[in-house]
């Protein structure tokens, strides 16, 4: 049982490099969600998603985009890599969206730094 | 106000000591509270929701009080394992609602 699974585990980019950090969860849920984790700041909403088709913005959007082209997949794309991007990323999904009180599931995340 | 408030520790306690988390909440209307927990370079798990009525397992406990928008976390006979970040999290409301996660509190116990 994979779980949330995130790849890859660990990335250094140059400023303005562009690349995709994938997430992928086989629990079949509806809801997924883009975090990062900055020390003193807590975990930060970058973007979510309710289902196939349908992405939203979160608290932190700029600088990142998303898709969610199957159930399964959620990646999360830095078009133009800043060093403000330095950070861990974290995917998680849940069977429903927040109001349906349902536990977040976090992959294993993403530590990103950014030269 | 911000939306979740957490005391800003960090806690260190010797093994079997009694330790209480407290988080605010500044939206009245939030439905739903979770506490996570994570280790060090870990990823966050879920380490029990919060109910009206308050709720335990084993040694934590976990209370709402709606009237002062709070939420505790109490745990009892600390172990070395229980050395981790809590994080609190609420729902605010609504079908559209993104959960707020807290920043977190330190727990360092020492044999």
């Amino acid at each position: 049982n994979a779980g949330v699974t995130q790849t890859p585990k660990f990335q250094v980019l140059k400023t303005g490099q562009s690349m995709t950090l994938q997430c992928a969860q086989d629990m079949n849920h509806e809801y997924m969600s883009w975090y990062r984790q900055d020390p003193g700041m807590g975990l930060r909403l970058i973007h979510y998603s309710v289902g196939a088709g349908i992405t939203d913005q979160g608290e932190v959007p700029n600088g990142y985009n998303v898709s969610r082209s199957t159930t399964e997949d959620f990646p999360l794309r830095l078009l133009s890599a800043a060093p403000s991007q330095t950070s861990v990323y974290f995917c998680a999904s849940s069977l429903r969206g927040p109001h349906s009180n349902q536990p977040q599931h976090f992959g294993d995340g993403t530590r990103l730094s950014i030269l | 106000r911000k939306e979740v408030e957490q005391d800003p520790g960090p806690f260190n306690v010797p093994e079997g000591a009694t330790v209480a988390f407290n988080c605010t909440y500044s939206n009245s209307a939030s439905q739903s509270f979770f506490w996570y927990r994570q280790d060090c370079r870990k990823e966050p798990k879920l380490l029990m929701s919060v109910y009206s009525s308050g709720n335990e397992d084993g040694r934590f406990t976990a209370q709402l009080n709606r009237a002062s928008q709070y939420i505790s976390l109490l745990i009892r006979d600390s172990k070395l394992s229980d050395s981790a970040t809590y994080l609190c999290v609420v729902n605010p409301a609504g079908a559209n609602s993104k959960l707020t996660f807290g920043k977190g509190i330190t727990l360092s116990v020492r044999p």
